[in-house]
């Protein structure tokens, strides 16, 4: 069975550019989540889908931006990028909203963004 | 801001020692505690996970030891092996679906 799957796996953009992250769940997962994780830190929560609507949002600027499709696939758009935006961005996935005991979260290996 | 306090930030055991890895949640209302498993250039994996109202879980070698008073949580690893040199989460979760708040991680290495 695939797991989460994110593309692409590395990405370099300058400063000021826009960036679109793609992430497609575990097969009959219908919630998505996006993490950041910066080296050395661990994964900080962004956004939170579940059929396609947002469920949740950590604390990021405005610049960040989430949708999830009728698929249950999901993109992650950051606008206007800041060196500080460089990041290891993860997406998951679950069956139920989120994540708990008995519908815990899967990642994907990640898209690296480095902003230059 | 960091709601899980993690301990050791780096760790080092021999092959065959037992690794152990601290966390302590402020949140009482949390009731979801798992631990992930990152090797470079991957992502988290999930490793074992508990609930509040069980005082330990075991799942082979990895052990998690919750103690609900003092608000703090502990991994495990026995017989440790250099297969298992990697960073650890700890993080904590609500019911109902909430987002996970990880702790800073651990990186492990194991010693042949």
């Amino acid at each position: 069975d695939a797991g989460v799957t994110q593309s692409p796996t590395h990405l370099i953009k300058t400063r000021g550019q826009h960036v679109t992250l793609r992430c497609s769940p575990i097969s009959g997962h219908k919630s998505v989540s996006w993490y950041q994780q910066v080296l050395g830190q661990g994964p900080q929560f962004i956004f939170q889908y579940y059929e396609k609507e947002e469920r949740g949002r950590g604390n990021f600027p405005d610049r960040f931006s989430a949708r999830q499709f009728p698929n249950y696939s999901s993109e992650l758009n950051v606008n206007a990028l800041l060196l500080g935006d460089s990041a290891l961005y993860l997406c998951a996935s679950s069956f139920l909203p989120g994540s708990s005991y008995n519908s815990p979260l899967h990642f994907g290996n990640g898209t690296r963004l480095t902003v230059t | 801001q960091q709601q899980v306090k993690q301990s050791p930030q780096s760790l080092i055991v021999q092959k065959g020692g037992i690794s152990i890895i601290n966390c302590a949640y402020e949140n009482t209302a949390f009731d979801y505690f798992p631990w992930y498993q990152q090797f470079p250039g991957k992502g988290p994996a999930l490793l074992i996970a508990i609930r509040p109202d069980v005082s330990e879980k075991k799942e082979g070698r990895f052990t998690i030891s919750f103690n609900k008073s003092a608000k703090q949580f502990s991994l495990h690893i026995m017989d440790s092996q250099p297969g298992d040199s990697a960073t650890y989460f700890c993080a904590e979760g609500g019911a109902s679906g909430s987002r996970l708040t990880f702790g800073e991680g651990t990186q492990l290495t194991v010693n042949p």
